[in-house]
């Protein structure tokens, strides 16, 4: 069975920092994704980044990139130059590929400081 | 365009009633899963739709939780007799299917956050 650990439960960071959010992951699929979504205080999952398990170069999106380490088995957010509005919930999560459901972790709370 | 959205936004009941939650997925997106979310929990997979069918219900509690998605697009979560552990935060979430490969990225609405008191 699959299983996303996140070991922080909150996080905080001074304004225009950056920030490395921890995920370590447990499956014995070689096909697999990984996922990190935002949730902010109004409740809605914001999907933010994905990296496949065949993908050679870490993902990036704007401010996001995913540390992918395989061999550790952990993909790790970070966060550049942070800013007041990225304080929110942060999920970790895999599936087997295709439409197979996400498999969550308990979410690190990043708590940006001005 | 429209994302996923799901009604009502919050929904308040005693416990023994019966509830439905509604979600209405991105157009033209064939999969259609639902999740809930406890207090101070990432979201538990409860079951997947790919269509009509329902590909894994084996996230379901138990047989008071049932769904269904008639014509492959919106869908209704059905609880019957609920219990104050039912209160939670239910996620609907909608993706794309490829034909080959790939993973899907899901998308969610903004939840129906459920009180059975």
């Amino acid at each position: 069975a699959q299983k996303i650990t996140q070991t922080q439960p909150g996080m905080f960071v001074q304004e225009k920092e950056a920030v490395t959010l921890d995920c370590t992951y447990d499956t014995s699929d070689q096909s697999y994704g990984l996922f990190w979504y935002k949730q902010p205080s109004s409740g809605e999952m914001i999907f933010l980044i994905y990296q496949g398990s065949y993908d050679e170069q870490n993902a990036t999106e704007g401010r996001y990139s995913l540390n992918f380490q395989k061999a550790r088995k952990s993909a790790n957010l970070v966060i550049s130059a942070s800013q007041l509005g990225d304080s929110a919930m942060y999920f970790c999560a895999m599936s087997l590929g295709g439409n197979t459901p996400l498999v969550f972790g308990k979410g690190t709370r990043l708590s940006v400081i001005a | 365009g429209a994302g996923v959205s799901q009604t009502p936004s919050n929904k308040v009941t005693e416990k023994g009633k019966y509830v439905e939650l509604r979600c209405d997925p991105i157009s033209g997106h064939t999969a259609l899963y639902w999740y809930r979310q406890s207090l101070g929990q990432g979201p538990e997979f409860l079951i997947y739709f790919q269509g009509t069918g329902a590909a894994d219900d084996s996230g379901l509690p138990n047989d008071r939780f049932f769904a269904v998605r008639p014509e492959g697009s919106v869908s209704t979560l059905k609880i019957q007799r609920t219990e104050r552990g039912d209160s939670a935060v239910y996620l609907c979430a909608s993706s794309l299917t490829f034909a080959s490969g790939g993973t899907d990225t899901q998308y969610f609405g903004p939840g129906t956050r459920l009180t059975v008191l």
